[in-house]
């Protein structure tokens, strides 16, 4: 059973970076058995995708957000992250990190982590 | 480009079933999908994996009330015999990427 634990700050001014890291537990990133997201979700608001990474560190990145937007891997540590470019008040939103399994794989396997809430404010 | 459509709002009686329905736009029918439950200040929870063929694999722990089902570019979740904290916004979202906007679901 896989774990997932957001970290990073919580609080960002605007037009700076935001960074945040999921470290990952019962499992190892390096293994190839997954892929690894990041998810956001502004208060009161729904769920957005903002992309995932595979161990071999290729990426796919929501179309509305990939300009700003950097999802990287560290196998060493057993952790991926998310950098934000040049965030708003509209990048306020609770983080999730996660991961699935591959589409052709039948167990389907999906895990959440519990999130973490970053607010964008001078 | 790819869209999943949910409808806002449902509601149900506690003991009733509810059929919730997530659309995937034209070119995209053959997609597996994903259910998600969030409870009022929760996190999502994985339900389950729905395959276009209406094949599915739930989440640990996920009851048997939980069921899907496909039918075309319907992806479909039933709750049977609603209880009280069923009571939750309900996302589908393409195995890994696009989410729908969500149904919130309210058991009377």
């Amino acid at each position: 059973q896989v774990q997932l634990q957001e970290s990073g700050p919580g609080l960002v001014k605007p037009s700076q970076t935001l960074s945040l890291t999921c470290t990952v537990s019962g499992g190892s990133i390096s293994s190839g058995d997954y892929y690894w997201s990041w998810i956001r979700q502004p208060p009161g608001k729904g769920l957005e995708w903002i992309g995932y990474i595979y161990y071999s560190g290729s990426t796919y990145y929501n179309p509305s957000l990939k300009s700003r937007v950097t999802i990287s891997v560290d196998t060493s540590k057993n952790q991926f992250s998310l950098k934000l470019s040049s965030v708003t008040a509209a990048d306020t939103a609770v983080y999730y990190c996660a991961t699935r399994g591959d589409y052709y794989d039948s167990s389907g396997y999906y895990s959440w982590g519990q999130g973490t809430l970053v607010t964008v404010s001078s | 480009q790819l869209v999943l459509t949910q409808s806002p709002s449902a509601s149900a009686s506690l003991g009733a079933s509810v059929k919730l329905t997530c659309t995937l736009s034209s070119g995209h029918s053959s997609y597996a999908i994903a259910w998600h439950q969030q409870q009022p200040e929760k996190g999502p929870r994985y339900l389950m994996k729905l395959n276009s063929d209406g094949s599915h694999s739930k989440g640990d722990g996920i009851p048997d009330r939980f069921s899907g089902s496909s039918s075309g570019a319907e992806r479909y979740l039933t709750i049977s015999s609603l209880q009280s904290e069923d009571e939750a916004d309900y996302y589908c979202q393409t195995w890994g990427t696009a989410f729908g906007g969500g149904t919130k679901l309210t058991v009377l």
